[in-house]
């Protein structure tokens, strides 16, 4: 089993969807949770840090759920724009490596 | 602007011969890290190195060598000996000293085998 899995995607939705985007990590010493964005043959660029609590920022919102160890991102009133592979990212903690999900294709469409 | 350079952006290569792809970062990071990615895979990790003159490898170092004698410069060379050298490789780095510190990457570099 991989150490970090991803809905495999891709996933095509109209503008103004609402699309989830699910991640599940196998270590549960697992400490700091990130979602990516990575465009086509660019680099990833942090997205959003993801916190116990769960966090929004505009349309973006994740949740986290330590029991479960599952991570989730959801993004509301999808943009052209947003179009990009989103990659879970977990860390174990200080001093321990990123690893990252393979990631999931979202292609929102006019 | 702090952040991290790549370089070059683009590289091709005759089989056989060892290339250089360089990465410097200006943000003070302690960890650096070099990532090879293949068309629709995910980031696999090389080399990692949390502290000058030390470094570890990934999940993928065969074929691969990287030094660190400064804190802002982890070079890596992709020798004959990886097979497979073809790829589009990503430097990064972080904060050590943070437990919840994010990666930053450069730019990259796509290193194509002729």
């Amino acid at each position: 089993r991989k150490e970090v899995e991803q809905d495999p995607g891709p996933f095509n939705v109209p503008e103004g969807a609402t699309v989830a985007f699910n991640c599940t990590y196998s270590n549960s010493a697992s400490q700091s949770f990130f979602w990516y964005r990575q465009d086509c043959r660019k680099e990833p660029k942090l997205l959003m840090s993801v916190y116990s609590s769960g966090n929004e920022d505009g349309r973006f919102t994740a949740q986290l759920n330590r029991a479960s160890q599952y991570i989730s991102l959801l993004i509301r009133d999808s943009k052209l724009s947003d179009s990009a592979t989103y990659l879970c990212v977990v860390r174990k903690g200080y001093g321990q490596n990123f690893v990252f999900g393979p990631g999931t294709r979202l292609s929102v469409l006019p | 602007d702090g952040g991290i350079t790549q370089s070059p952006k683009y590289l091709f290569r005759k089989e056989g011969q060892n290339v250089t792809l360089s990465c410097e970062q200006n943000l003070n990071h302690d960890a650096m890290y070099w990532y090879r990615q293949d068309p629709g895979q995910g980031l696999r990790l090389i080399y990692y190195s949390q502290i000058v003159n030390d470094f570890q490898k990934g999940d993928i170092a065969e074929g691969y060598s990287v030094s660190r004698e400064k804190k802002e410069s982890f070079p890596l060379t992709v020798t004959s000996a990886q097979k497979n050298p073809t790829a589009f490789y990503l430097c990064a780095s972080s904060r050590l000293a943070e437990n919840t510190g994010e990666l930053f990457f450069g730019e990259g570099s796509r290193l194509t085998v002729l």
